[in-house]
């Protein structure tokens, strides 16, 4: 079935390293995004792509990184420069061309510091 | 630059009773669009209902409902007859346009909690 994938399901990352949060689609969409909820809270959009090879910072890009080298792969680093790497990540991804076009969201991540 | 905001942090509301839950929104796109999704305790996103900006008549999905007022830039989800299923995180979603690329932002949701 056709569907988000995002791996692993919990990660822990110890003080100085650097992690990355996979995330793999095979619905043929264009878009795709990175979200961090916090407990309680909202989504918050960390970096968003259109096409392969682009992609722009969200709200809260600082201390994160991404590449989008393949359209159905939109992997997220979480580096050391991100001082409070806890809380839940989603990706999601969305069929371009159409404003009614809603995004698929994978099941997240959960990221814990040890 | 676009903002989606949800007043109400949390709400009640009675088994087989409705409730609305707010969603203002603002943005100086001309062409944008409204999504509501739900999140369960488990954490996955489900889409429930979308609203485009240049669409006349408000949209329904099955007991789901959306009040636009565009003039007022809101976008309030009503749930008709709530369910005790109806439990969760809900949260208003804009698509617009940033530098000539498409951004979603989010609200900060509301938890409704439907009592039996």
């Amino acid at each position: 079935d056709g569907g988000i994938t995002q791996s692993p399901k919990y990660l822990f990352r110890k003080e100085g390293q650097n992690v990355t949060l996979s995330c793999e689609q095979n619905l043929n969409h264009d878009a795709m995004y990175w979200y961090r909820q916090d407990p309680g809270q909202g989504l918050r959009l960390i970096y968003y792509s259109q096409i392969v090879n682009d992609f722009q910072k969200g709200d809260i890009a600082e201390g994160y990184s991404v590449s989008r080298e393949k359209k159905e792969s939109f992997p997220l680093t979480v580096t050391s420069a991100q001082k409070n790497p806890t809380a839940f990540y989603l990706c999601a991804s969305r069929l371009g061309g159409s404003w009614n076009q809603p995004q698929h969201f994978g099941d997240g991540t959960r990221l814990s510091i040890l | 630059a676009q903002k989606i905001t949800q007043t109400q942090p949390g709400m009640f509301v009675q088994e087989k009773e409705a409730v609305t839950l707010d969603c203002t929104y603002d943005t100086s796109d001309p062409s944008y669009g409204l999504f509501w999704y739900k999140q369960p305790s488990s954490g996955e996103m489900i889409f429930l209902i979308y609203q485009g900006s240049y669409d006349q008549q408000n949209a329904t999905e099955g007991r789901y409902s959306l009040n636009f007022q565009k003039a007022r830039k809101s976008a309030n989800l009503v749930i008709s007859a709530s369910q005790l299923g109806d439990s969760a995180m809900y949260f208003c979603a804009m698509r617009g346009t940033s530098g000539g690329y498409q951004k979603v932002t989010f609200g900060t949701g509301t938890k409704l909690q439907v009592i039996p």
